[in-house]
This record gives structure tokens, C-alpha cells and sequence, in this order.
């Protein structure tokens, strides 16, 4: 069973970094594009970026690019998600994704990662 | 950019059949997928490659797709079914995945 496990909560102020990380099991982790969804509060999803564990090959939202920092250590399985230095309007809970197919759609979802910036 | 249009709300009564549709542009030259997101919860795929379920998705949930709509829809609606759900393709000529803003199933 394919399963993707977050880590938690997390309360930080504007200016911080923070790194929040995906543990992904039951499947081969180099085979599958892993990444980024993002819900702000009371909204819809958006798309973040993604990660080809095997080769480390990224793709972002061009809305997001410069903005945050995904990568993967394949040895453990897990994929990262990173700021150097957060906003207010970073929060929203982070959904880690896996890509059933390559371009296509997310087929296993993480439980999700609240992320609050306060000022 | 590529924009997908959703109805913001849909309400049906238990048993009856809900339509929610998908607006996009040639969004039937595209593979359209679908998730269920219940309240609290991480969305969920319902609806992959157009027509495909993945296992443990009943058949009461069925889509479809012609030129600018794609259209989820969910047979003998269950009070279960109450969610929000959400359209997503991935838009070749920018290269990378769209999703609608959702529509809101109430069940009453």
C-alpha cells in the first residue's frame, strides 16, 4: 500500500525558514514524480512544483519558482519542502503528492501539513 | 494561462444523480481527473484519465468529457458523498497541472 506521511504541524513568525518533509512507502520511490500541493485557508488547490526522485529533475509553478525549495534524499524516501524565509501568506497546509502517471494525476496523497506564520 | 471554471455549489438530494461540471478550453483534448475532498481530510482521486477509477471508487461515480466541459457525475447520491470536488488536467503547452477552483456538493 502506497502510503505518504507528512510531518507536523508547524507555527512559525514571518522571516523564518522551515524545511517540512514526505516519507513515502510501499513503492519504489525513484519510480514516481513526487511534489507539492498547497491549501490556503478556505480555498482551493494549487499546485507547487515536482520532483523525479531518480534523477532530482524539478519542476515549479511559475508562480512559486524562487519561492520555495523541493528536493528528495531517494536513500530514505523522502521528499522535502523548503523557505528561507516565510510570509504570512505562506499559510495553508501542504499536501504531498504522488504522480500515477508521468504528467498526468496525483494518485496517493499525504495527510497534509499546516503551516501557520504569524507576524 | 490556463484556467479551468467550476459551479461553486451543487445540492442534491439523497438518491438523486449530481452533475458538476468543468470548464476549460479544447478541455477534451486533455485527460481530466477528479478529486473528492471531505472536510478535514487530504483530497482524494475519484476519477483518473477522463474515465478511469482507481479501485475501491464506486461506479456511481462516472465522468465524461466534450470540447470545453468535462463533467463528473455521481449516481444515487449518499449523504457520504458530500465533499468538495475538484477538476485537474495537466496543460500541456504550459507543462504542468491545473486544477478548477472546486465546487461544493451538498447532499440535503
Amino acid at each position: 500500500e502506497v502510503q505518504l506521511v507528512q510531518s507536523g504541524a508547524e507555527v512559525k513568525k514571518v522571516g523564518e525558514s522551515l524545511k517540512i518533509s514526505c516519507k513515502a512507502s510501499g513503492y519504489g520511490f525513484n519510480r514516481n514524480w513526487i511534489g507539492w500541493v498547497r491549501q490556503k485557508p478556505g480555498k482551493g488547490l494549487e499546485w507547487m512544483g515536482l520532483i523525479s526522485p531518480g534523477d532530482s529533475e524539478v519542476r515549479y509553478s511559475p508562480s512559486l519558482q524562487g519561492q520555495v525549495t523541493i528536493s528528495a534524499d531517494k536513500s530514505a524516501g523522502v521528499a522535502f519542502l523548503q523557505w528561507s524565509s516565510l510570509k504570512a501568506t505562506d499559510t495553508a497546509i501542504y499536501y504531498c503528492v504522488r504522480e500515477g502517471s508521468t504528467f498526468g494525476y496525483f494518485d496517493s496523497w499525504g495527510q497534509g501539513t499546516l503551516v501557520t506564520v504569524s507576524s | 494561462s490556463y484556467v479551468l471554471t467550476q459551479t461553486p455549489s451543487v445540492s442534491v438530494a439523497p438518491g438523486q444523480t449530481a452533475t458538476i461540471t468543468c470548464r476549460g478550453d479544447n478541455i477534451e483534448d486533455q485527460n481530466v481527473n477528479w478529486y473528492q475532498q471531505k472536510p478535514g481530510q487530504a483530497p482524494l482521486l475519484v476519477v483518473y484519465d477522463d474515465v478511469d477509477r482507481p479501485s475501491g471508487i464506486p461506479d456511481r461515480f462516472s465522468a465524461f468529457d466534450s470540447e470545453d466541459t468535462a463533467t463528473l457525475t455521481i449516481n444515487r447520491v449518499e449523504v457520504e458523498d458530500e465533499a468538495d470536488y475538484f477538476c485537474q488536467v495537466w496543460h500541456v503547452a504550459t507543462n504542468h497541472p491545473v486544477f478548477g477552483g472546486g465546487t461544493r456538493l451538498t447532499v440535503l
